[in-house]
């Protein structure tokens, strides 16, 4: 099996830039996704494939990849983008893992 | 645009099983895996399994022991069920669609339906 690991929380001004992280061993081998979940609802994808977003999508939300370290990076982050980000990818026995979760504050 | 609807119990009694079921609309069951994934009240996301449109089925080595899921293409639905459940069972449940490409090197979950809460109780 494989772990993905997120600092559980992280503030960020509004209009200032923000950057989450989500490290594990199987991100040498695998992209990482990111989806945002706002209380209540269910999670959306923001980020696939490392640095895709899906149609709707604002260009603030970015991901990038290096090493065993996958990062989604809000610049110009809005009151709305206030949520929990969870990163996603796969095992080597192909088993699908979720990190943690990182619960992202606008200030 | 293809969009998931998911329904089944809300309220169970340890030993119990769980059973849900997700309707795709908008879309075909083909090239895809559909995916259940939980969350336990306050906590993160755990997958619990997924299968293809031909009935190929992958689970979370976790809840294997217990875990059925089913396709009905006739239906254009997927179910869940999750044998002897106890209160550590206690989540609200998704459905999702998972996509693979980039050379098996890209996965990702989209869309998902709307979770379902379901509290084991006795």
């Amino acid at each position: 099996s494989s772990e993905l690991t997120q600092d559980p929380g992280v503030s960020v001004a509004l209009g200032q830039t923000v950057r989450i992280t989500c490290q594990g061993d199987s991100l040498r081998s695998y992209y990482a996704n990111w989806y945002q979940q706002k209380p209540g609802q269910a999670p959306i994808l923001v980020i696939y494939g490392k640095r895709n977003r899906p149609s709707g999508i604002p260009d603030r939300f970015s991901g990038s990849s290096s090493g065993n370290t996958a990062s989604l990076t809000i610049t110009g982050a809005q009151a709305e983008d206030e949520a929990d980000y969870f990163c996603d990818s796969r095992d080597s026995s192909g088993n699908r893992v979720f990190g943690g979760g990182t619960k992202v504050t606008v200030l | 645009q293809v969009q998931l609807q998911q329904w089944g119990a809300g309220l169970l009694k340890p030993s119990e099983t769980l059973s849900l079921t997700c309707t795709v609309s908008g879309g075909s069951l083909s090239g895809y895996y559909w995916t259940w994934i939980r969350q336990p009240p306050g906590k993160g996301l755990e997958w619990i399994g997924e299968i293809n449109h031909s009935g190929n089925t992958k689970y979370n080595p976790s809840l294997k022991s217990r875990v059925t899921i089913s396709v009905d293409a006739s239906k254009n639905q997927f179910s869940l069920k999750l044998r002897s459940v106890t209160a550590a069972d206690t989540a609200v449940y998704y459905c999702a669609r998972g996509t693979l490409n980039g050379g098996n090197s890209v996965f990702w979950f989209d869309p998902w339906g709307q979770g379902t809460l379901v509290t084991v109780s006795s």
